[in-house]
């Protein structure tokens, strides 16, 4: 089973930060690696898909990169909306979850 | 509109059985995969079953192979799941998510539905 690990597991963050969120995987998974964001009771939603391209109405100060085991989530300028938790998934083999990034206002 | 609106989460005893319903509204839904995805109470995701858009290819996570059943009714553009012999850490919000048609990723998402298992 392929293995997805986050960092950091929370962050505190300003308004107008620039945030990058980390996620590895346990064996190469090409580009399979999508983020999610969920709001807490709210259902996730997908924000970057095939590691880089931005799912449509998504705002563009979100960003993916990377590729084989190593990827990163970049919000380029926090704005208010953007404190949630956030997912990594591979859908390389099957699907696996990270255990997430709890943003937080600091 | 694009719409998943997941039913049938409830309380049930331990080695007991439910089944969920994902009712699909705004798109073909003929022509996408789908999933369920579960959230244990504070903790994060968990993919658990999937099947492919005629109903012809199912995959489990470890955690509900031989227990949870995913099936569709095409004509019904409903997703269900059947799960039986519960378990306590069976307990979690579970939702239903379309595969994309073009991506690798879950691209519509169900409100979520609750389950509790429970003595």
């Amino acid at each position: 089973d392929i293995q997805m690990t986050q960092s950091p597991s929370s962050l505190s963050a300003s308004v107008g930060d620039r945030v990058t969120i980390t996620c590895r995987a346990s064996q190469s998974i090409s580009s399979y690696l999508n983020w999610y964001q969920q709001k807490p009771g709210k259902a996730p939603k997908l924000l970057i898909y095939a590691a880089s391209s931005l799912q449509s109405g998504v705002p563009s100060r979100f960003s993916g990169s990377g590729s084989g085991t190593d990827f990163t989530l970049t919000i380029s300028s926090l704005q208010p909306e953007d404190f949630a938790t956030y997912y990594c998934q591979q859908s390389y083999s099957l699907y696996t979850f990270g255990q997430g990034t709890k943003l937080e206002i600091k | 509109e694009v719409q998943l609106v997941e039913s049938g989460g409830g309380l049930v005893q331990p080695g007991g059985s439910l089944r969920l319903s994902c009712a699909a509204s705004g798109f073909t839904f003929s022509s996408y995969w789908m999933h369920w995805v579960r959230q244990a109470p504070g903790k994060g995701l968990v993919w658990v079953s999937r099947i492919n858009s005629d109903g012809s290819s199912t995959s489990y996570a470890d955690s509900v192979k031989g227990r949870f059943t995913i099936s569709r009714d095409n004509a019904k553009n409903t997703l269900y799941l059947q799960m039986n012999s519960l378990r306590a850490e069976d307990t979690a919000v579970y939702y239903c998510a379309r595969g994309q048609v073009a991506g690798p990723g879950m691209d519509v998402w169900g409100q979520g539905t609750t389950v509790t298992v429970s003595s």
